[in-house]
């Protein structure tokens, strides 16, 4: 089947505006996951969902991040007022359960430039 | 959480196997080790992963130590499409029911023709 999807691909937005960034899981997965890619840098866990719940948002940076989850399948991660420092790639995985080992799949991201 | 250590860049001959190391001595007894790959303006693919036996399928082979500190990825006849950054990833708990995937570095392979 389909494989995780994001939009958009690419975002520009004005320092101080509002983003919002979609997930669309693998159909059936209950985990997922928000990470961000700054340049040149490895991956930062953001947020994990279980179903419709986030029990671990340890990673999101400041109160400007939120993100939901609704009917256990898309995810929206949303930034208020954007600092330049929010350049990124935003990337989301789901996985199958979330709990033991089970892998999981990347989408291909979305790039938010912040100017 | 158990830390990698990876060397950031290698190159390897098209056609060759490609040997991507990876120290993790602090890598616990119920600790996984997790590949993955990404290639340029694209989300990590998953590779392969393993506990203690070497492991091997489509993609590559993983070798791990007898102690478990470091491990090997193998990919047995690189291409230029195999040039990517590689991760090695200790798989963690965060103690929340988060599985969340801790990235370093990673290391940068150039596959030469």
């Amino acid at each position: 089947g389909a494989g995780v999807s994001q939009s958009p691909s690419n975002k520009v937005t004005e320092k101080g505006k509002d983003v919002e960034l979609r997930c669309d899981p693998i159909s059936g997965h209950t985990a997922l996951y928000w990470y961000r890619q700054s340049l040149g840098q490895g991956l930062e866990f953001l947020i994990y969902f279980q179903g419709n719940s986030a029990p671990d948002k340890s990673g999101l940076p400041s109160d400007r991040f939120s993100a939901e989850r609704t009917g256990g399948s898309v995810s929206t991660l949303t930034i208020q007022r954007t600092q330049q420092e929010d350049s990124a790639v935003y990337l989301c995985a789901s996985s199958p359960s979330g709990v033991g080992l089970d892998t999981q799949y990347f989408g291909p991201g979305t790039r938010l430039t912040v100017l | 959480d158990a830390k990698t250590t990876q060397p950031p860049s290698m190159d390897c001959a098209e056609g060759r196997a490609a040997n991507l190391p990876c120290n993790h001595s602090t890598i616990s007894g119920n600790e996984y080790v997790y590949w993955y790959r990404q290639i340029h303006s694209q989300g990590p693919q998953y590779i392969i992963h393993g506990l203690k036996n070497n492991e091997t399928n489509e993609m590559a082979s993983l070798i791990i130590t007898e102690d478990r500190k470091s491990s090997t990825l193998i990919l047995p006849h690189a291409t230029l499409r195999d040039t990517a950054v590689y991760y090695c990833i200790v798989r963690a708990y965060s103690g929340a029911g988060s599985y969340q995937l801790t990235f370093g570095k990673g290391t940068k392979l150039s596959v030469i023709p």
